[in-house]
């Protein structure tokens, strides 16, 4: 079955601290997708990454970084520096590429989310 | 560029009546979602568009939940009869192309059923 687990619930650091978000994921599919998105207190859900499952190189994008590891079916999510303007409940998600094992071609499979808390 | 808008943001009412919440995707997007989100998790899949035909319905979307999307541009959700249970925050997404790229949400539509 497809599954993401974000086993961090809540997460609290002090401004400027680096902090990283986990994600595992379960999927049989050899091709599929992985996703971030941000979900700050107005609610909205921002789309902030997407990774292939053939791409496992690092990706760096300002303050952020992701590292995807198919060893360990890892993606996990790097804050460098944080700020208080990154507060907000980060996602972790899932698309398949095939119908083969059950799973959909259509929706994205979110785990449950860390919040992430940043004080000045 | 206009992102997905919903309307409306927040809905009230009453057990057992009928409520209707749209979803204006971005332009030119053909595909468009439904998720619904609780408190404390992510959110869940209740349906997908493909322009105008509806692919697939989690076993989410219960027979009192029905939704349209006539041609293949803006997307209604409709519940009939709610429940308590169906109080959640109801959003839309929307994506060109396949599952294989990112979907962009909307800013959902609060339900409360009282």
């Amino acid at each position: 079955a497809q599954k993401v687990t974000q086993a961090q619930t809540e997460i609290s650091v002090v401004e400027k601290e680096d902090v990283t978000l986990d994600c595992v994921y379960e999927t049989r599919d050899t091709t599929y997708y992985l996703f971030w998105y941000k979900q700050p207190p107005s609610g909205e859900l921002v789309f902030l990454i997407r990774r292939n499952s053939f791409d496992e190189q690092n990706e760096i994008s300002g303050r952020y970084s992701w590292n995807f590891q198919k060893s360990t079916s890892s993606f996990n999510f790097t804050i460098t520096a944080s700020q208080v303007v990154d507060s907000a409940v980060y996602f972790c998600a899932l698309s398949e590429a095939y119908l083969n094992y059950g799973g959909s071609q259509g929706n994205l499979i979110f785990g449950k989310g860390t919040k992430l808390s940043v004080k000045p | 560029d206009t992102g997905v808008s919903q309307d409306p943001r927040h809905k009230i009412t009453k057990r057992g009546q009928n409520v209707t919440f749209r979803c204006d995707p971005i332009s030119e997007h053909n595909r468009l979602y439904w998720y619904r989100q609780t408190l404390g998790q992510g959110p869940e899949f209740l349906t997908y568009f493909q322009n105008e035909a509806q692919l697939e319905k989690s076993r989410l979307l219960s027979d009192r939940f029905s939704a349209e999307r006539p041609k293949g541009s803006f997307s209604t959700l409709e519940i009939q009869r709610t429940e308590q249970g169906d109080s959640a925050m109801y959003l839309c997404a929307s994506s060109a192309g396949t599952n294989s790229v990112a979907q962009y949400f909307g800013p959902g539509t609060r339900l409360t059923v009282l």
